[in-house]
């Protein structure tokens, strides 16, 4: 089992819709979730970083981590043609320097 | 906002050359890292610079890669005898002062190995 998995689309939705994002895990030492945004030729830049279980909001963000089932995701609320960019899911051990990353989740608003 | 910034944005080098990957991380900021993402695949860890010295390293970091902070603006990954496989491109990141903090990416270098 891959230690983390995240379907790697393409997903393609209408401007306006409410996105979902997940991602799974297998390793129960993880502690720390983020997610990045990666738009074409350019770096992940963080969109959110939650510590444990429970959500947080920032603007149209929202991240759920459910340790419990080892998911994790994602929810773009009011997506815009903006969003449209590779979403990586990213997490660490208490500890641990390294992040493990999904495969990233291609996404696509039209207008 | 600050960022990482990484040159060259590009690097074309022939096989078992060395090639040095530059970045300058955020001012503040005192942990360093490198990751590298070959076509289609995964963001994966190299390694993690802390306090002038390498505090975590995975199996893809071997002899023939090496970072170095050579004075106090810039962190370099270096490797030695490029082999194709090495063509991808590579992410430099950095993180506040403490363990688990959110970790800043550049833009990238994307290497290719003839």
């Amino acid at each position: 089992q891959k230690e983390v998995e995240q379907d790697p689309g393409p997903l393609s939705v209408p401007e306006g819709a409410i996105v979902s994002l997940n991602c799974t895990y297998s390793n129960s030492a993880f502690q720390y979730f983020m997610w990045y945004r990666q738009y074409s030729r350019k770096g992940p830049e963080l969109l959110m970083y939650t510590y444990s279980s429970g959500n947080k909001e920032d603007g149209r963000f929202t991240a759920q981590v459910d340790k419990s089932s080892k998911y994790i995701s994602l929810f773009i609320r009011d997506s815009q043609p903006s969003d449209s960019a590779t979403y990586l899911c990213a997490m660490s051990a208490q500890g641990a320097q390294k992040l493990v990353f999904g495969q990233g989740t291609r996404l696509t608003i039209n207008p | 906002e600050p960022e990482v910034t990484q040159t060259p944005s590009h690097q074309v080098t022939q096989m078992g050359q060395e090639v040095i990957l530059r970045c300058v991380p955020i001012s503040n900021h005192l942990y360093f890292y490198w990751y590298r993402q070959i076509l289609g695949q995964k963001v994966e860890f190299l390694v993690s610079f802390y306090n002038n010295e390498i505090s975590e390293k995975s199996e893809i970091f071997d002899d023939q890669f090496s970072v170095e902070r050579p004075d106090g603006s810039n962190f370099t990954l270096k490797i030695r005898s490029t082999k194709l496989e090495d063509s991808a491109m590579y992410f430099c990141a950095s993180s506040e002062a403490s363990g688990n903090q959110p970790q800043h990416f550049g833009d990238g270098t994307r290497l290719s190995i003839l």
